[in-house]
């Protein structure tokens, strides 16, 4: 079965610093990548999704992510946070191989101090 | 019309209870599903509807069962559950089940049972 790893739990950072969040999967075909954002008392919502073409996927909010195949990975950046975006970040996967099943890693905490 | 309405917002219930969670869309999408999102953890699949008919169950509980009357509503019927059943169940919808396709979130339904 696929998983997927978020490198970090917890971020803090100051408004306007650079935010990277890392997101590896494991699986060997074929897949769909998502970043999800949860904001407090929200639902989730998604940033930008990678089907095929160009890796480099950008996203709603300033967000981007790259489609690293060789390193099965998925990184969210963002050039500048603004305290806005404290909030919770999930990576998902959809593999597609039993229907649309998403599997989202364990989440990351960002908190951005104003 | 890009939501997923889901109602009750909040739910209390005892273990001796029978409630319904509800779940509303309609963006002409054949797939619905159930997540279950326990408090700082990742939303896990438990149900996958397509065309109505229930396609993946991810080895839920029976006290949990799940109803898709149209394509355009998926109710979660709950019966004795467990206080460790406690946490935000999200409904999400899709156009279908295949890849390439995004997952629209619901807001949840926050139970809590007692």
């Amino acid at each position: 079965a696929q998983s997927v790893s978020q490198h970090n739990h917890h971020v803090i950072l100051s408004e306007a610093a650079s935010l990277e969040l890392g997101c590896n999967y494991s699986y060997g075909g074929t897949v769909n990548l998502f970043w999800y954002v949860q904001y407090p008392g929200q639902h989730l919502q998604l940033l930008l999704k990678y089907f095929s073409g160009d890796p480099l996927v950008k996203g709603i909010k300033g967000f981007e992510a790259e489609f690293i195949k060789s390193k099965f990975s998925f990184n969210l950046r963002k050039p500048s946070v603004q305290w806005s975006d404290t909030a919770e970040y999930f990576c998902a996967v959809n593999v597609g191989a039993a229907g649309n099943k998403l599997t989202f890693g364990g989440g990351t905490r960002v908190l951005v101090k104003p | 019309d890009t939501e997923v309405t889901q109602t009750p917002k909040h739910l209390v219930m005892g273990m001796t209870n029978k409630k319904s969670l509800k779940c509303e869309q309609h963006m002409g999408h054949r797939a619905m599903y159930w997540y279950k999102q326990k408090a700082k953890k990742p939303p896990e699949l438990m149900f996958v509807y397509s065309y109505e008919k229930l396609s993946i169950n991810e080895s839920v509980p029976s006290r949990f069962s799940p109803e898709c009357p149209n394509s355009s509503l998926l109710n979660l019927h709950l019966h004795a559950l467990q206080p460790e059943d406690s946490a935000l169940y999200l409904c999400a919808s899709s156009q279908g089940v295949s890849l390439n396709t995004e997952a629209f979130f619901g807001q949840g339904t926050r139970l809590t049972v007692v």
